[in-house]
């Protein structure tokens, strides 16, 4: 069976802080693709990163950074020096190759970001 | 061009009444996909469409919940007998396809936020 586990409900930081969200998954499939969302206040999804089961290169945007590690079945995020505008809920989720594409989300960590 | 569209964007209703909620994917996707966000409880997968492939329904928490996709466009997610637990946010995504070869981003619409009384 596919799992999200968000463990992080809500996290607090102060501006400039760095802040890692945590993403632990759990899938039989061998191919399978990672992906972060945010959720701003306003509501809407916002695409943030996807990556596939064969690529575990940590890879860096910015001031957000994400580390794929298939022997924990973590896929971390990283924001670096966040700022006020940081401040959403953010999803981890996984969708497995054969499996139409649908997506299983985490229960998502609300980050806030104080000034 | 235009997003993936959704209406009404609220719905309050009372509880045992049915209630549509309408999706407009993006001109050419071809798959469509329903989640609900319910307070504390994350997205959660409710339905897919394909092109003319029998729909996953694998997601529906109850037969009181059904959808359907006209010409492979216009999708209509329709909640029978309503209760208080229905209440959420219903989102809608398209892509361009679900070919089990390769993936392909699922945009979101803003959702319909209903409410049952």
């Amino acid at each position: 069976a596919q799992k999200v586990t968000q463990a992080q409900t809500e996290i607090s930081v102060v501006e400039k802080e760095d802040v890692t969200l945590d993403c632990v998954y759990e899938t039989r499939d061998t191919t399978y693709y990672l992906f972060w969302y945010k959720q701003p206040p306003s509501g809407e999804l916002v695409f943030l990163i996807r990556r596939n089961s064969f690529d575990e290169q940590n890879e860096i945007s910015g001031r957000y950074s994400w580390n794929f590690q298939k022997s924990t079945s973590s896929f971390n995020f990283t924001i670096t020096a966040s700022q006020v505008v940081d401040s959403a809920v953010y999803f981890c989720a996984l969708s497995e190759l054969y499996n139409t594409d649908k997506l299983i989300f985490g229960t998502g960590t609300r980050l806030q970001v104080f000034p | 061009g235009a997003g993936v569209s959704q209406s009404p964007s609220n719905k309050v209703t009372e509880k045992g009444k049915d209630v549509e909620l309408r999706c407009d994917p993006i001109s050419g996707h071809t798959a469509l996909y329903w989640y609900r966000q319910s307070l504390g409880q994350g997205l959660e997968f409710l339905i897919y469409f394909q092109g003319n492939s029998a729909p996953d329904k694998s997601g529906l928490p109850s037969d009181r919940f059904s959808a359907e996709r006209t010409g492979g466009s216009v999708s209509t997610l329709t909640i029978q007998r309503t209760q208080q637990e229905d209440s959420a946010v219903y989102l809608c995504a398209s892509s361009l396809s679900s070919s089990g070869r390769h993936y392909n981003e699922q945009f979101f619409g803003p959702g319909t936020r209903l409410t049952v009384l």
